[in-house]
């Protein structure tokens, strides 16, 4: 099956610093790419959905200048946290959808997860 | 808007009994529907889907789901519990006419199995 990869897998940075999380699809093209966040007992929250080659759409709520999105190629969408404080620490999860067949019946996958601790 | 609900936080069942974890949607248009496992500190697995045809869905590790239009549920279900099957399963929903075609998470069920 498809695979969709997270890098990296845990970081801890301090406040203030700004932090870049990598998805890729490896064996796919994703035209468009998911980032959700999970806090620790909680659910999945969608914070933005990204199509390559244009601007993320930003659930409401999410700050889009502190979470920067970046979707510059049919593999790879990048979250980068600006600004880091302790309370942006949590699981972040990307997911990609497939680029082939009809919109509706492309499959979305999930990466592993990116652990963020804010110190 | 779409949205999806486990009514549960936590279901515990003993080793060897059926289980059943609940899952109620709302959408616009036609539902395309989802369960997932949650291993602690891991990403989600996928375990099932509901798109169109048979009502009961079989998936991943034994578990099935059935969906119910007029009830508008797509619960879990599993004949014979296993204490691996201990994990946080979430139900997720994806409007099919919706432009966004974005997948929506309940918050997520508990499940514990005890020997």
């Amino acid at each position: 099956g498809a695979v969709v990869s997270q890098h990296p897998s845990r970081v801890i940075c301090k406040s203030g610093t700004s932090v870049k999380i990598e998805c890729r699809s490896l064996d796919f093209q994703a035209t468009t790419m998911f980032w959700y966040r999970q806090f620790p007992k909680q659910s999945l929250m969608l914070m933005a959905t990204s199509n390559e080659g244009s601007k993320a759409t930003y659930e409401q709520g999410v700050e889009k200048d502190k979470f920067l999105i970046n979707h510059a190629s049919l593999t790879l969408s990048t979250l980068t946290v600006t600004s880091a404080h302790p309370e942006d620490s949590s699981f972040y999860i990307c997911s990609a959808r497939s680029s082939g067949g009809a919109q509706f019946q492309s499959e979305q996958y999930f990466g592993p997860g990116t652990r963020l601790t804010v110190t | 808007a779409q949205s999806v609900a486990q009514p549960e936080d936590q279901v515990n069942v003993a080793e060897g009994n059926p289980l059943t974890v609940k899952c109620t949607y709302s959408v616009s248009g036609n539902p395309y529907l989802f369960w997932y496992v949650q291993y602690p500190n891991r990403g989600l697995q996928f375990l099932l889907k509901y798109i169109t045809g048979d009502n009961l869905v079989k998936g991943s590790y034994g578990f099935e789901a059935e969906f119910n239009k007029s009830q508008t549920s797509f619960h879990l279900k599993k004949p014979s519990a296993l204490v691996s099957d201990s994990a946080l399963y979430f139900c997720a929903v994806r409007d099919e006419d919706s432009s966004a075609s974005k997948i929506i998470f309940g918050s997520g069920t508990r499940l514990s199995i005890r020997p």
